[in-house]
Parts: structure tokens; C-alpha cells; sequence
């Protein structure tokens, strides 16, 4: 079937340095990556996304970039600080029946 | 204040019972979705509705049944079927031309 990965389940940055985090998806009709970011006990939350018809998006430190020949896509944080420790969740969406999360990653941000 | 709003937090309940996890939305929004998040996992899609008095099983349906009688209601019961009911439950909505999708905070079910 269907399915997204997610690499690296853990990842843990110095506070400054840049993370980035990997999915690869295998659904060629998927149009839609977005990218969650989930605290201990709380819900995802939207942080940005793409659309297939764009190849990179930036939104002050964080920015998404799309291959989709290669059928990738990546989160890309700079200048990390502490606040951005949590659990991050890439998604591809081909229609609303075709949701499919990645494993996710655990950032850690070293002091 | 708007948002989804899932009650309660936290639901104990024993095995055999069936229980009901409450989602509300004041977004508007058409479309709502039941997601089960287990440890160091991904989110599997239970069920969604794109409208009232409408709703379509997802990856990981049997044990769960839905209702979608108003817009801004959609209550998940995991019944007793349900041979690992003990996780993470989160529901989800959306507008209805639109991928994008907001999040509630959780109800975490453990089940003994």
C-alpha cells in the first residue's frame, strides 16, 4: 500500500544549527505535504506545507523544499531554539481518503 | 474562542465497555476526521466526514462507529470489538475544499 518515511526518528541539534528532516512518499497522485508539529500531550499543529506545484516555501525559520520526480520532501529549521523541541510529523495527501502520516521525528534542542 | 474542543482529557474505562470520545468544532468547517495516534507512531485515520449525515471508513475502521448529525458534532465510539483500543485519540477538521487540517487536543483512552 501506500505510505510515507520519515527519517530521522530522533534528532537532537545545538541550539543555533539546523535540523532537517526527511520523508519520502510513494503515492504519485499525492499534491498536498504538509508538516505538524506536535507537544507532549497536545495535538498536531500545522506549521507549513506545500503543494506539488511548488518546489520550496519559506516561512521566517522554517522552510519546505519538494522534489517530486524523486518523490521527497524536507523540513529544513534554522537557527533552532529551544522552543522548537517537540515531535514533527510529515503527511502526504492524494484526496481526503489518502491521509497518510510518517512515523515522526523527536527534535531535541541541546542548550 | 473558536477551535476544536475533545472531552474529556483522559477516559478510563474497563474492557468490554464501549465508550464515546467527544469532538466539537466552531470553525464552520465540513469536513472531520478520527485519528488514532499510538508510542513512537504515526497518525492511522479511524473515520471521516466530508458532510452531515455523511461519513467513510478509513485505514483502521472496525471496532469504531461514528455519527455525523450536525456540522459541528462528530463522536467516535470504540467499542468493544476493538482489540487494542488503549491510545491516543485525535479529531481533526477541515474546510471542505481545502487539504488543510486542524487539530484538537487529544483524548487519551486506556483501557484495562
Amino acid at each position: 500500500g501506500e505510505n510515507v518515511e520519515q527519517h530521522p526518528s530522533t534528532l537532537s541539534v545545538q541550539e543555533g544549527d539546523s535540523a532537517v528532516i526527511k520523508c519520502t512518499y510513494s503515492d504519485s497522485a499525492s499534491n498536498y505535504f504538509p508538516w505538524y508539529k506536535q507537544e507532549l500531550g497536545k495535538g498536531p499543529q500545522l506549521i507549513i506545507d506545500i503543494r506539488s506545484n511548488v518546489g520550496e516555501k519559506k516561512d521566517q525559520r522554517i522552510a519546505v523544499t519538494l522534489n517530486k520526480t524523486a518523490k521527497h520532501f524536507s523540513l529544513h529549521i534554522t537557527e533552532t531554539q529551544p522552543e522548537d523541541s517537540a515531535v514533527y510529523f510529515c503527511a502526504s495527501y492524494s484526496s481526503a481518503s489518502k491521509i497518510i502520516f510518517g512515523s515522526g521525528t523527536r527534535l531535541s534542542i541541546r542548550p | 474562542d473558536g477551535g476544536i474542543t475533545q472531552s474529556p482529557k483522559y477516559l478510563f474505562r474497563k474492557e468490554g465497555q464501549n465508550v464515546t470520545l467527544s469532538c466539537e468544532q466552531n470553525l464552520n468547517h465540513d469536513a472531520m476526521y478520527w485519528y488514532r495516534q499510538d508510542p513512537g507512531q504515526g497518525l492511522r485515520l479511524i473515520y471521516y466526514s466530508q458532510i452531515v449525515n455523511d461519513f467513510q471508513k478509513g485505514d483502521i475502521a472496525e471496532g469504531y462507529s461514528v455519527s455525523r448529525e450536525k456540522k459541528e458534532s462528530f463522536p467516535l465510539t470504540v467499542t468493544s470489538a476493538q482489540k487494542n483500543p488503549t491510545a491516543f485519540y485525535l479529531c481533526a477538521s477541515g474546510a471542505g475544499d481545502s487539504y488543510e487540517q486542524y487539530f484538537g487536543p487529544g483524548t487519551r483512552l486506556t483501557v484495562t
